[in-house]
């Protein structure tokens, strides 16, 4: 059972059009974070939020767009997308970004560009 | 850069039998380290973790052992089950986490 829930589980998109990934944690955590993850490849972290700020954007194209309005919620939001943004994307959350903070994940989001 | 390496893509292993993912670090700077379990269809889940002051832990049916010296990393299962199939990937902190591509592990019934 997972304190963090990501909507919707599975999204097909074309390349002009514009979606949102949503993130909720129920963990009482303060940071949340995106990653990317691509088959054969580790997970690649996107974006850091620590009390509602970004601390971190690991040189990500600006057609993806984060926004984080609290602590609990985590948006992506997605426009004119290549189809090698296919891929799974995950959401977690730790209690602060500090180094011996583990993170805790969501189920993801496959995310599928035609 | 900083990376994270897993020694082996797959793994088979017979059921009750014990299992063993090893996983190498490039930062020997790196002082915290945890395995997760993926299974099909789902997140990465948290299993154990690691700080650098100890050599080993462990927890239920599984104990992580580090190796500062040689910057590895293992994750032993015990009485391997077919619940335990599963991608295991070792994440260690850096100026970030930086995880392992993963081991496929198939445990045969």
């Amino acid at each position: 059972e997972t304190g963090v829930t990501q909507t919707p589980r599975h999204l097909v998109m074309g390349m002009t059009n514009k979606k949102s990934l949503k993130c909720e944690q129920h963990l009482g955590h303060n940071a949340m974070y995106w990653y990317k993850q691509s088959a054969k490849k580790p997970l690649e972290l996107m974006f850091v939020y620590n009390f509602k700020e970004q601390t971190e954007n690991n040189s990500v194209p600006s057609r993806f767009s984060p926004e984080c309005p609290n602590s609990s919620h985590l948006f992506l939001h997605l426009h004119t997308l290549q189809p090698e943004d296919s891929a799974l994307y995950l959401c977690a959350s730790s209690q602060g970004t500090g180094r011996v903070q583990p993170q805790h994940f969501g189920d993801g989001t496959r995310l599928s560009i035609l | 850069g900083e990376s994270v390496g897993l020694h082996l893509p797959t793994l088979s292993v017979q059921e009750g039998d014990n299992s063993i993912i090893n996983c190498a670090y490039s930062n020997s700077a790196s002082d915290y380290f945890i395995w997760y379990k993926q299974e099909s269809g789902k997140g990465p889940q948290f299993i154990i973790d690691i700080r650098s002051n100890m050599d080993k832990r462990q927890g239920q049916r599984v104990t992580v052992l580090l190796n500062k010296t040689v910057k590895h990393l293992s994750l032993q299962i015990a009485a391997t089950q077919p619940g335990d199939s599963a991608v295991y990937f070792c994440a260690a902190t850096g100026n970030q986490f930086y995880f392992g591509t993963g081991t496929s592990l198939t445990v045969i019934p």
